[in-house]
């Protein structure tokens, strides 16, 4: 069965301080992995996508990293509005690759930036 | 540009009451997806389709849940004989083909 861990589960920084959340997986066929940003009482936005390990993506102050077990989502001199739940999520494939439609997603980390 | 939307936004109903709700996808996109998320927890994957067709549904979803998508555009979701363990944030979201999915604003069920 597949399996999406994230951690930590709250993270608290102030404003301009550097982390990194972590999102570790257990899948059989890897197709994608999600990162997503939500705010309370609203749906998920997509932030990233992510296919391959060694592959990056950047958005303002966001950098998402792959490995083959897990991904890590940079946060560099975070403001206060960065602060939300950040998911992951997984896309799989079957055996013969082809892919899965849905998505398993962590349990997320909520991330608050102190001005 | 119009995103997913849903509706209605809140729901309350009493245990043993049927509600439907309703998700309308960006237009160009061909899957749709139903997810389930309670509060401190990540989505949790329901049923989705592609165009008319149901694709896949959850081995945990109950018998009372069923959806439809009858012409390949907006879908809904009903629940029937609606439980307390049924409160929870109901999420669409739309995908061309297996891309990255795109989520509506969600759909707030609680059940007294």
């Amino acid at each position: 069965e597949d399996q999406v861990t994230q951690s930590p589960e709250a993270l608290r920084l102030q404003e301009g301080e550097s982390s990194s959340l972590n999102c570790s997986y257990t899948v059989s066929g890897l197709r994608g992995l999600f990162w997503y940003r939500q705010d309370p009482g609203k749906g998920p936005e997509f932030l990233f996508t992510l296919y391959s390990a060694g592959e990056e993506k950047e958005k303002e102050r966001l950098k998402a990293t792959l490995t083959k077990k897990e991904s890590f989502l940079h946060i560099t001199a975070p403001k206060p509005e960065d602060s939300a739940t950040y998911l992951c999520a997984v896309q799989t494939t079957n055996a013969g690759g082809t892919s899965y439609g849905k998505l398993t997603f962590g349990q997320g980390t909520i991330l608050t930036v102190h001005p | 540009d119009t995103g997913v939307s849903q509706d209605p936004r809140h729901k309350i109903t009493k245990r043993g009451q049927n509600v439907t709700f309703r998700c309308d996808p960006i237009s160009e996109h061909n899957r749709l997806y139903w997810y389930r998320q309670t509060l401190g927890q990540g989505p949790e994957f329901l049923t989705y389709f592609q165009n008319e067709a149901q694709l896949e549904k959850s081995r945990l979803l109950s018998d009372r849940f069923s959806a439809e998508r009858p012409k390949g555009s907006f879908s809904t979701l009903e629940i029937q004989r609606t439980e307390q363990g049924d409160s929870a944030m109901y999420l669409c979201a739309s995908s061309l083909g297996a891309g990255e999915q795109f989520f509506g604003p969600g759909t707030r069920l609680t059940v007294l």
